[in-house]
Order: structure tokens, then C-alpha cells, then sequence
């Protein structure tokens, strides 16, 4: 079975501490996406990357930073958590552009 | 940047169709369907690329008309299963997969 693991399926921070959100895949995927899930927005895309050491802005940078260090591997940092970040993460991968997305089952932060 | 989704949420007894519509303002690559339930990840359900083809999943299908930028899922003969929020993604040509804010089906017996 293919595999989208999210290190944290709920985080409590404080404004201002710095959020470190891990996304593994098993499936040797090249591209990796975050995104954040909001009700009545959908999903957003924050950042995705479509090989190791690369990385594209999404709809929804400002706040945000990846990190791509081993195929497998996607994280996102929040350099210094707000309360707007509060909100459910979704990581996913794909094969290529033209195939399905994987997601993780998701980490749901809450800033204080 | 993401497409609009339309309607908002929809309310069917088992056996009665629906459409949901997505369009873009930009130009599209491909456009991938999902459904969410709730407290659950998203789950891919079809990928349509240009060229205005349709494609099937079930009892739900999918058309892509690339000159107006817009996708249309049908759900036909709706089971109870079928319940959830509905999402499209639209690709363009800088890679960039964008979701609209989402379809809720409530499907009652």
C-alpha cells in the first residue's frame, strides 16, 4: 500500500515558536506538495516540489518555508507561528504531473 | 488562483443525480477530481488532460472542456456512499495543482 506519513496528527504551538511539520512518502515519488485546508476555502497550495533540493511557491507562500532534503522527505516551517496559521495541513505526493495525488491523513495545528 | 467551485453543497436522495461544476480563469493542463469524507484524506477519484475527454469512475463521471477552462462532475444514480465533499484541481503549465473550495454532497435514503 502507498504510504504519505505526517509526523504529527495534532500540534498546540505559541505565537512567535518555530513549527517544523514532517511529511515522509514510501512510494519514490518525485513530487511533494503542502497544502492548507480551511473550511470554506478548500485546499491551498503553500509549496510543492518536483525533485530533491526544488521548490515552487504555491497560491499561499507568505509565512511559509521547505525544506527538501531527500526525495522522500518534505517539511514545512513555520519560521514564527501566527494564530491565522492555525488550521489542518495535508502533505501529498505524485508519480508525475499527470497522476493522482497521495495524501497524508493530515496535521492540525493550533496557535495560541 | 483556484477555481471556483460551484454549487456549494448540495442535498440528494439516494438514486437522484448532480453536476458539480469547476471552472478556471487560467489556462489548464489537466483537472483531477477527489472526494473527502469527513476526518479523512482526500481520495483521487480521475485526472482528466486536455482534449475535452470524459472519463468514468463508477457511476461518476467527468468531462473537461479545454477552450472554456471548465470541468463538470456528474453524479449519477447517488448511493449513500457517495456522501462527502468534493474537490477539482486544476494543473497549469507551471506545475501548480490548485483546489476550489469544495462541494458538500449529502446523500439521504
Amino acid at each position: 500500500d502507498v504510504k504519505v506519513t505526517q509526523s504529527s496528527r495534532y500540534l498546540v504551538k505559541r505565537t512567535g515558536e518555530k513549527v517544523f511539520l514532517e511529511c515522509v512518502q514510501d512510494m519514490d515519488h518525485e513530487n511533494m506538495f503542502w497544502y492548507r485546508q480551511d473550511p470554506g476555502l478548500g485546499l491551498r497550495l503553500i509549496y510543492f516540489s518536483y525533485d530533491v533540493k526544488m521548490k515552487e511557491k504555491g497560491d499561499i507562500p507568505e509565512g511559509y518555508s521547505v525544506s527538501r532534503e531527500k526525495k522522500e522527505r518534505f517539511s514545512l516551517i513555520l519560521e514564527s507561528a501566527s494564530t491565522n496559521q492555525t488550521s489542518m495541513y495535508l502533505c501529498a505526493s505524485s508519480i508525475d504531473r499527470v497522476r493522482e495525488l497521495f495524501f497524508g491523513e493530515g496535521s492540525r495545528l493550533t496557535v495560541l | 488562483q483556484q477555481p471556483v467551485q460551484s454549487p456549494q453543497a448540495v442535498i440528494l436522495r439516494e438514486g437522484e443525480d448532480a453536476v458539480i461544476n469547476c471552472s478556471s480563469s487560467k489556462a489548464l493542463y489537466s483537472v483531477h477530481w477527489y472526494r473527502q469524507k469527513h476526518g479523512e484524506a482526500p481520495v483521487f477519484l480521475m485526472i482528466l488532460l486536455k482534449g475535452g475527454e470524459q472519463k468514468g469512475h463508477d457511476k461518476i463521471s467527468a468531462s473537461f472542456n479545454e477552450k472554456k477552462q471548465q470541468s463538470s462532475l456528474y453524479l449519477t444514480a447517488s448511493q449513500l456512499s457517495y456522501s462527502g465533499t468534493y474537490f477539482c484541481g486544476t494543473e497549469r503549465a507551471d506545475y501548480k495543482l490548485s483546489f476550489g473550495a469544495g462541494t458538500t454532497v449529502t446523500v439521504r435514503a
